[in-house]
């Protein structure tokens, strides 16, 4: 069974600081990497993708990958209220296309 | 404005009333597949199409029918509903197959079967 697994939190972080979530899957055969965003009653939106180990960044968010650790994970920096909600880790192989339960994070003003 | 449109948006039903869920988007993508959301377990993929006339079985896909006859649309039937089917379903469509993890989310559908 490929699994993909993240905490579910909550996390609660304060407004400004740095958010970290994480995400480890099962299989090796992985290629390529996502975080998606869900606001509670909404539907999930892509924010980033990685396709190769190291880091990507975009505006607040870096994403960080590490096939042989089988490991990803986002860094949300400056974090504001209106980043709370439920980040969903996805991982592809092909045309498989698996899911994490997703984190749900809190950031306090 | 490009979207995944699904509908009904909410709907209550009973057990073996058959339904069918609607979903059409208009950026002409290659690839559709439906999902269902329950809590603790995530978003589990029932049924994908890579194209028109070609559909596969996900991870959950007892109960449920689909059919890719245009390229826009992709219903998701279920026959004979059961309770076990209440559910959050979200449509999902991507470029093309080679694509698949850049996914666009209609709003969902929230299905309760008495």
């Amino acid at each position: 069974q490929k699994e993909v697994e993240q905490n579910s939190g909550p996390l609660s972080v304060p407004e400004g600081a740095i958010a970290s979530l994480n995400c480890t899957y099962s299989d090796r055969g992985s290629q390529s990497f996502f975080w998606y965003r869900q606001y509670s009653g909404k539907s999930p939106e892509l924010i980033m993708s990685i396709y190769s180990n190291g880091d990507k960044e975009d505006g607040r968010f870096t994403a960080q990958l590490n096939k042989a650790s089988q490991y990803v994970s986002l860094l949300i920096r400056d974090s504001q209220p209106s980043d709370s909600a439920t980040y969903l880790c996805a991982v592809n192989q092909v045309n498989d296309m698996r899911f994490g339960a997703g984190t749900r994070l809190t950031v306090k003003p | 404005e490009a979207q995944v449109t699904q509908n009904p948006r909410y709907l209550i039903t009973v057990t073996g009333k058959k339904l069918t869920v609607t979903c059409s988007q208009n950026m002409n993508h290659e690839y559709m597949s439906w999902y269902r959301q329950d809590p603790g377990l995530g978003l589990r993929q029932i049924y994908y199409s890579m194209n028109v006339e070609v559909t596969d079985k996900g991870d959950v896909p007892e109960g449920y029918k689909v059919s890719r006859k245009e390229k826009r649309n992709f219903p998701l039937i279920l026959e004979s509903p059961s309770p076990n089917q209440t559910s959050l379903y979200f449509c999902a469509s991507s470029l093309s197959y080679r694509n698949t993890g850049e996914l666009f989310f209609g709003e969902g559908s929230r299905l309760t079967v008495l």
